[in-house]
């Protein structure tokens, strides 16, 4: 099993629409969680950081639950301009490495 | 100011061939960490620096990969005989200092990449 599991996708919504992207995690000792985005042959820049229950970024909301180990990410009132890839990371022991999932692709269609 | 910077932003050699894939770090930021991302896929932990001294090597695939930080700034990841399955993007990437808590992290700044192509 992988450390960070995604749907890859892709997930095609209209605009205006809201989505939410699932991702698992198998280190249970893990105590934090990032979304970064990624826009095609770019590289990831960070979204949103989610440390305890959950984290609320205007249309972007992260949650976290322990119990279950997963991570969602849901945006609201979509953008074309959402359209990326959506990585799910968790750091792995001290040293601060990322390790990351697959990536969930978003398309957004007016 | 001046984000990550990676150099060159494409690669294209030969099997067979040595390569250097170079990162300039923001100014100040210790950590310095070498990633790798293949098509379709989420970016692979290679090499983490802290000042000049590699800290955690754990994600180098085999001993064809080296990479040094001999000033604590600039970084080189090197590749000899390179292998058709070592095309990718690389990505570099660097933070202020490492993550000392489970509770605690420094963002990440990644450099644009460079795209590697073995033929």
């Amino acid at each position: 099993r992988k450390e960070v599991e995604q749907d890859p996708g892709p997930f095609n919504v209209p605009e205006g629409a809201t989505v939410a992207f699932n991702c698992t995690y198998s280190n249970s000792a893990s105590q934090s969680f990032f979304w970064y985005r990624q826009d095609c042959r770019k590289e990831p820049k960070l979204l949103m950081s989610v440390y305890s229950s959950g984290n609320e970024d205007g249309r972007f909301t992260a949650q976290l639950n322990r119990a279950s180990q997963y991570i969602s990410l849901l945006i609201r009132d979509s953008k074309l301009s959402d359209s990326a890839t959506y990585l799910c990371v968790a750091p792995s022991g001290n040293t601060g490495k990322l390790i990351f999932g697959q990536g969930t692709t978003l398309q957004v269609k007016p | 100011g001046a984000g990550v910077s990676q150099t060159p932003s494409n690669k294209v050699t030969e099997k067979g061939k040595y390569v250097e894939l170079r990162c300039d770090p923001i100014s100040g930021h210790t950590a310095l960490y070498w990633y790798r991302q293949s098509l379709g896929q989420g970016p692979e932990f290679l090499i983490y620096f802290q000042g000049t001294g590699a800290a955690d090597d754990s994600g180098l695939p085999n001993d064809r990969f080296f990479a040094v930080r001999p000033e604590g700034s600039v970084s080189t990841l090197k590749i000899q005989r390179t292998e058709r399955g070592d095309s990718a993007v690389y990505l570099c990437a660097s933070s202020s200092n490492p993550s000392t808590s489970r509770s605690s992290y420094n963002e990440q700044f990644f450099g644009p990449g460079t795209r590697l192509t073995v033929l």
